[in-house]
């Protein structure tokens, strides 16, 4: 079993709609809950990242994080077509192994116009 | 301001020829680390440096090793292709592994 499991998508809505995106995880030692944003063909790009339970937001973007149900959100309000994206969750582990990350497998989102 | 750079962006090499991706970064994080992804699947972490003359192993590090000499610097080396190892390869830099900034990647095929 994967210690971070991501619902794999993909995912097509009408623009303006709410978009909700999901991880799981096995392991109660990450601390740090990250959001990137892949276009096809470049690197990801950091979204949002989380070290504690609760919600926070940037503009449209809210990351939600339940330690105690090991699991993580990432919603999209009003979404547009330049939301059209691959999205991975990424944990982090503290302590002597802070340098190593988990990434999910990543929800391919298309947001139509 | 270039950010994390990588070359070369496309290689095709042979099995069993060795190479080495070239990463570089400008914004004097100690955190550097390489991933590798493969279709339909996110990034697996293949080594990490958490500062010059220190780097340890990832998930995938076999095949490949690293070394760390200055801060801005960070090449991967293909000891031995195998087709396998045909995967695109980020680089990516940070102050901590929790916020990274990553480049634009190498695509590399092995025949």
């Amino acid at each position: 079993q994967k210690e971070v499991e991501q619902d794999p998508g993909p995912l097509s809505v009408p623009e303006g709609a709410i978009v909700s995106l999901n991880c799981t995880y096995s392991n109660s030692a990450f601390q740090y809950f990250m959001w990137y944003r892949q276009y096809s063909r470049k690197g990801p790009e950091l979204l949002m990242y989380t070290y504690s339970s609760g919600n926070k937001e940037d503009g449209r973007f809210t990351a939600q994080v339940d330690k105690s149900s090991k699991y993580i959100s990432l919603f999209i309000r009003d979404s547009q077509p330049s939301d059209s994206a691959t999205y991975l969750c990424a944990m982090t582990l503290g302590g002597t192994n802070a340098g190593k990350s988990t990434f999910g497998d990543g929800t391919t989102l298309t947001v139509k116009p | 301001n270039a950010g994390v750079t990588q070359t070369p962006k496309f290689q095709v090499l042979k099995t069993g020829q060795s190479m080495t991706l070239q990463c570089a970064q400008d914004m004097n994080h100690e955190y550097m680390s390489w991933y590798r992804q493969d279709p339909g699947m996110g990034l697996r972490l293949i080594h990490y440096s958490v500062g010059a003359g220190i780097t340890d192993q990832g998930e995938v590090p076999n095949g490949y090793n690293v070394s760390r000499s200055t801060t801005e610097d960070f090449p991967l080396r293909l000891l031995s292709a195998a087709p396998s190892q045909t995967s695109v390869y980020f680089c990516a830099s940070g102050a901590g592994a929790e916020k990274l900034f990553f480049g634009s990647g190498t695509q590399l095929s092995v025949l």
